[in-house]
């Protein structure tokens, strides 16, 4: 079965600074596609980030970047200038080629000092 | 274009009783997801659906069901609820298997 894990619960940055979430999945498949999703007080699931496994470069949007190592199995994620709209929980998920089927990790709050 | 939808937002109910939670996926994605989310177990996939077609389904017991309609709305029903049903569900609506899920804003449900 695919497990994705997140191994930091809690991570603090301050505003206008850089912070990296970690992500690590196992899986035996070979087309699959990784999500960073955002989840803020309002519960509502905002997509941040998506990257297909067949690609080797990185997907990036906007200060949001990823350093995916396949052969690792890792999917981090980079937020550049840190905001306090950052401020949520962040899932990091994976998904088979061939459904829709997600699977989250734990979750890691992400907290903000101005 | 309208995002997902789901309808009630809130819902309180009784050990034991039955639910029904909707869903409206966004106009022209044909699959919908359903997901529980409780602090105790994070988020766990409960069913797909795809053209009306049940395409995958998690581990969770039969007293969790859902359909599909024709214009893709989906519903999720809860039978013989108990206490540890308590939990945000969301429904997540897709293109194709090549897109990426759209969330809505969950249907929390409190099981007293």
């Amino acid at each position: 079965a695919q497990t994705v894990t997140q191994s930091q619960p809690e991570m603090s940055v301050q505003e206008a600074e850089t912070v990296t979430l970690s992500c690590t999945y196992d899986t035996s498949e070979s087309d699959y596609y990784l999500f960073w999703y955002k989840q803020p007080p309002s519960r509502q699931m905002i997509l941040v980030i998506r990257q297909e496994a067949y690609k080797q470069q990185n997907a990036t949007e906007n200060r949001f970047s990823v350093n995916f190592q396949k052969a690792a199995k890792s999917f981090s994620l980079k937020i550049s200038d840190s905001q306090l709209g950052d401020a949520a929980m962040y899932f990091c998920a994976w998904k088979s080629g061939y459904g829709n089927k997600l699977v989250f990790g734990a979750g890691t709050i992400l907290r903000v000092k101005s | 274009k309208a995002g997902v939808t789901q309808t009630p937002r809130y819902l309180i109910k009784t050990r034991g009783q039955q639910v029904t939670l909707s869903c409206s996926p966004i106009s022209g994605h044909r699959s919908v997801s359903w997901y529980q989310q409780t602090p105790g177990q994070g988020l766990q996939f409960l069913f797909e659906y795809f053209s009306e077609t049940q395409r995958n389904k998690g581990n969770f017991p039969g007293r969790f069901s859902g359909r599909q309609f024709s214009n893709s709305r989906s519903e999720m029903n809860v039978s013989t609820l108990e206490l540890g049903d308590s939990a945000l569900y969301l429904c997540a609506s897709s293109l194709s298997n090549s897109y990426e899920q759209y969330f809505g804003p969950g249907t929390r449900l409190t099981v007293t």
